[in-house]
Parts: structure tokens; C-alpha cells; sequence
């Protein structure tokens, strides 16, 4: 129980769908983030939230749009995804924006056809 | 750009110290040293971190060095769910608080 849940934990669709990636803390965390892991090269940092509001986009493409209504959701809202959009999405809390701890998920792995 | 160095792989016996090397030449004085880990098909996950001071916890020692641009990860005995991926990261405050994650250092256990 790692105190972030994701789901789906996989998810395959295709170049014209639209579908939505959660994430779940309870964990009483402010901050919350997006990070895309593809094959063979680091984690990328995508958002930032500190208290529902979004601190950092990291060049993002706008086919990935985030949403987070409360401090405990998350969501990565996906259309018009390319290839090489396959990847692990992790999404992670903490206490505060900075130098507090990441939790993390285990993870969406997203596969587009 | 990740601001660490760490090989690229190490090897352990189970049941025997393992130290984890990681440069940080660039450090500035106020950057915190994490480590976390990511094991097979999971998130990564917190280890240990610190400032100046060597520091312990239940999964680690982080072992800084004085100067402040080297420190070590030590686990005490390894075990064959510690082989994993390990990250050295450096961080700030606020946006200088963000996870640059470098590829880490992938330990293997042997039995």
C-alpha cells in the first residue's frame, strides 16, 4: 500500500480516443505531480499542483490536459495521443511544493496504437 | 539536466554492505540529498535523505561527504528485494525542490 493509487494500471487506446488517467492520495498531501517514464531514459517531470493549483507545466504537449479538482485527485486527461505517448505515467504527493519526500504510485502504463 | 553522477551499475551479494557512490559537484549550499529507489514494475519510492549530517534510517545510511560534493548510500545487508534502480537527486526549495531524476544506478543482488 503505497498511500497513492492509480488507475488504470494499463491502459491501451487508440490515436483518436480520449480517455482519462486518476490518481487517489489520502494522504493529507498538498502537492501533487505528474511524471512520464519512457523506455530507456529518466523520469520527465510534467505538472506541478501545490494546493489545487497548477505551479509548473514542463513543456507539455496540450493532447495531455491536467485536472485536479481537490488536493486528494489527480487526473491526466489524454486526446489525440501520438506513439511515442506509450509510457509510464506515475503520478506522486507530498506534504508541501519542495523539499518534503514523493510518494508515488505504481504507475498507468499506456500503450496507444 | 540531472546535476548527479552514479554509475551505471553494481553488483552485491546477499547478505553483505553495499555502497552506493553519487557525485554532486554542483551542489549549492542549501540543496537537500535524496535518494530513491525503484524496484521492477513499481513507482519509485523515498530512501533517505540529508543536508550536512551523515544520516540513518530503517532502510539506510546516507554518508555525506564533508565538502558536500560526494555522498554514499549505504545498505547495511543487502537483501534480494533491494535490487532495484537508486537515484541520487539534489534538491532545492520550491521549484529548485523539483525531482530531476538521472537514470540511477541499477544494483543487482546475487544469492
Amino acid at each position: 500500500e503505497t498511500g497513492v493509487t492509480q488507475t488504470p494500471r494499463h491502459l491501451v487506446m487508440g490515436m483518436t480516443n480520449k480517455k482519462s488517467l486518476k490518481c487517489e492520495q489520502h494522504l493529507g498531501h498538498n502537492a501533487m505531480y505528474w511524471y512520464k517514464q519512457s523506455a530507456k531514459k529518466p523520469l520527465e517531470l510534467m505538472f506541478v499542483y501545490n494546493f489545487k493549483e497548477q505551479t509548473e507545466n514542463n513543456s507539455v504537449p496540450s493532447r495531455f490536459s491536467p485536472e485536479c479538482p481537490n488536493s486528494s485527485h489527480l487526473f491526466l486527461h489524454l486526446h489525440t495521443l501520438q506513439p511515442e505517448d506509450s509510457a509510464l505515467y506515475l503520478c506522486a504527493s507530498s506534504q508541501d511544493w519542495g523539499s518534503q519526500p514523493q510518494h508515488f504510485g505504481d504507475g498507468t502504463r499506456l500503450s496507444i496504437l | 539536466d540531472a546535476k548527479t553522477t552514479q554509475p551505471n551499475s553494481m553488483e552485491s551479494n546477499e547478505e553483505e554492505p553495499v555502497h552506493l557512490p553519487c557525485n554532486h559537484s554542483t551542489i549549492s549550499g542549501t540543496d537537500y540529498i535524496h535518494w530513491y529507489r525503484q524496484l521492477p514494475s513499481q513507482g519509485p519510492e523515498y530512501v533517505i535523505h540529508g543536508l550536512t549530517s551523515n544520516v540513518n534510517n530503517r532502510m539506510a545510511s546516507l554518508a555525506i561527504a564533508e565538502d558536500r560534493k560526494s555522498s554514499t548510500l549505504i545498505l547495511h545487508r543487502a537483501t534480494l528485494r533491494d535490487a532495484a534502480v537508486y537515484y541520487c537527486i539534489t534538491r532545492g526549495g520550491g521549484s529548485q525542490g523539483n525531482l530531476i531524476f538521472g537514470k540511477g544506478t541499477k544494483l543487482s543482488v546475487k544469492p
